[in-house]
């Protein structure tokens, strides 16, 4: 009964290196979707998908590309990392007729 | 520009009180607002209300809806430490085509003995 597992817990980068945070679902869930959570700002938007092969910008797209080849796997990907992307990364998915979201424990990233 | 605004942004009570949560937004299409409970890490989701006036209740929480002031309250009963989170609002803006909620800053309520 796994849920959303994200990897990995804690990474540091540095300025203009590239990752990739995963996220997987074992709940058959259509929606997914990255979130950035800062000090003082709450939740943002990221990237969401509603289904394989579909994915779509939310508020603070820039500098994070996602791809959506399978239901449980929802990738988001670093390409040149800046100390402003330093923050706790939340990956969470439902059903898509439900706003009932299903949080990871997320990703503290620091890029220094 | 969607606005989720939650107040207080912080609180501190003593175990046994009864504390309200407030949740105001301004936002160009309402589908739903949810609450979620975030303790250390992921957020755990509480209640959603599309309704006015239904109250929703789980144990010593209880949330409700006016869409006509567009508001949300959620209300603890008997708060104990374990109550001790960040609670967020968050509103469904999705329309045509998007899907998407918008969270407020949360309110940090801290419960000491």
């Amino acid at each position: 009964n796994a849920g959303v597992t994200q990897t990995p817990k804690f990474q540091v980068l540095k300025t203009g290196q590239s990752m990739t945070l995963q996220c997987a679902q074992d709940m058959n869930h259509e929606y997914m979707s990255w979130y950035r959570q800062d000090p003082g700002m709450g939740l943002r938007l990221i990237h969401y998908s509603v289904g394989a092969g579909i994915t779509d910008q939310g508020e603070v797209p820039n500098g994070y590309n996602v791809s959506r080849s399978t239901t449980e796997d929802f990738p988001l990907r670093l390409l040149s990392a800046a100390p402003s992307q330093t923050s706790v990364y939340f990956c969470a998915s439902s059903y898509l007729d439900s706003r009932a979201l299903h949080f990871g424990n997320g990703t503290r990233l620091t890029v220094t | 520009e969607d606005k989720v605004v939650q107040s207080p942004l912080s609180l501190v009570v003593h175990e046994g009180d009864t504390v309200t949560l407030n949740c105001s937004y301004e936002v160009t299409n309402f589908r739903s607002l949810l609450w979620y409970k975030q303790e250390k890490k992921a957020p755990t989701f509480l209640f959603m209300l599309t309704s006015s006036g239904i109250e929703k209740k789980s144990g010593r929480l209880s949330s409700i809806l006016d869409k006509k002031e567009l508001f949300s309250i959620l209300n603890i009963t008997a708060t104990q430490t374990g109550d001790s989170a960040v609670y967020l609002c968050a509103v469904d803006v999705s329309g045509a085509g998007s899907y998407q909620l918008t969270f407020g800053k949360g309110t940090k309520l801290s419960v000491i003995p």
